[in-house]
């Protein structure tokens, strides 16, 4: 069965505090892995997507990895507006008529103080 | 440039009612999906809409149904509300109905009592 999994499931930091976000999923035939940040009450903000191991993506204080079985979201030197919930999602291959649906994780729950 | 608009965004149901929801997709975006959010889950697919047309169906109970107009919006309609239901409902666009980016909306929160 199609499954990702996300670590911890809430994270808390200081600020400047640098860590790592885990993402490991198990799919028949990845296509492409996509990062997001939730804020509470709000849909999901795009951050990256990556389609291959090897792959990285930044953007500001965040970098994105992605190997064949995992994904790492880290972030350096974070601050409070990092505070969020992080959520990576799957789109798989040729999943019947239907190639661009996502399969979401549970999301890392991310306190960031000051 | 306008993103995903949905409406409503907060609205508050009884058990047996229907409800429908509207979505806008970014311009020039021709594909609608749709998924729920339950509160501390992550977003579980319903629909996919390309062109008109369904392209995918989740895991959903046939109460839920879902078309797309030709200016490409869309409207998600639930029947016979049960409690379960109580969730966010997201509608995401994208330029294809194949791989690539989501753009998703602020959502509709609907709550059943």
């Amino acid at each position: 069965e199609d499954q990702v999994t996300q670590s911890p499931e809430a994270l808390r930091l200081q600020e400047g505090e640098s860590s790592s976000l885990n993402c490991s999923y198990t799919v028949s035939g990845l296509r492409g892995l996509f990062w997001y940040r939730q804020d509470p009450g709000k849909g999901p903000e795009f951050l990256f997507t990556l389609y291959s191991a090897g792959e990285e993506k930044e953007k500001e204080r965040l970098k994105a990895t992605l190997t064949k079985k995992e994904s790492f979201l880290h972030i350096t030197a974070p601050k409070p507006e990092d505070s969020a919930t992080y959520l990576c999602a799957v789109q798989r291959q040729n999943y019947g008529g239907s190639q661009g649906n996502l399969i979401f994780g549970k999301g890392t729950k991310l306190s960031v103080k000051p | 440039d306008a993103g995903v608009t949905q409406s409503p965004t907060h609205l508050i149901k009884t058990r047996g009612q229907h409800v429908t929801l509207r979505c806008s997709p970014i311009s020039g975006h021709k594909s609608v999906s749709w998924y729920q959010q339950v509160l501390g889950q992550g977003p579980q697919f319903i629909f996919q809409y390309y062109e008109k047309e369904e392209r995918g169906r989740g895991n959903f109970p046939d109460r839920f149904s879902a078309r797309q107009f030709p200016n490409y919006s869309s409207e998600l309609n639930v029947n016979a509300l049960l409690l379960g239901d109580s969730a966010l409902y997201l509608c995401a666009s994208s330029l294809t109905g194949g791989a690539g980016e989501l753009f998703f909306g602020e959502g509709s929160r609907l709550t059943v009592l």
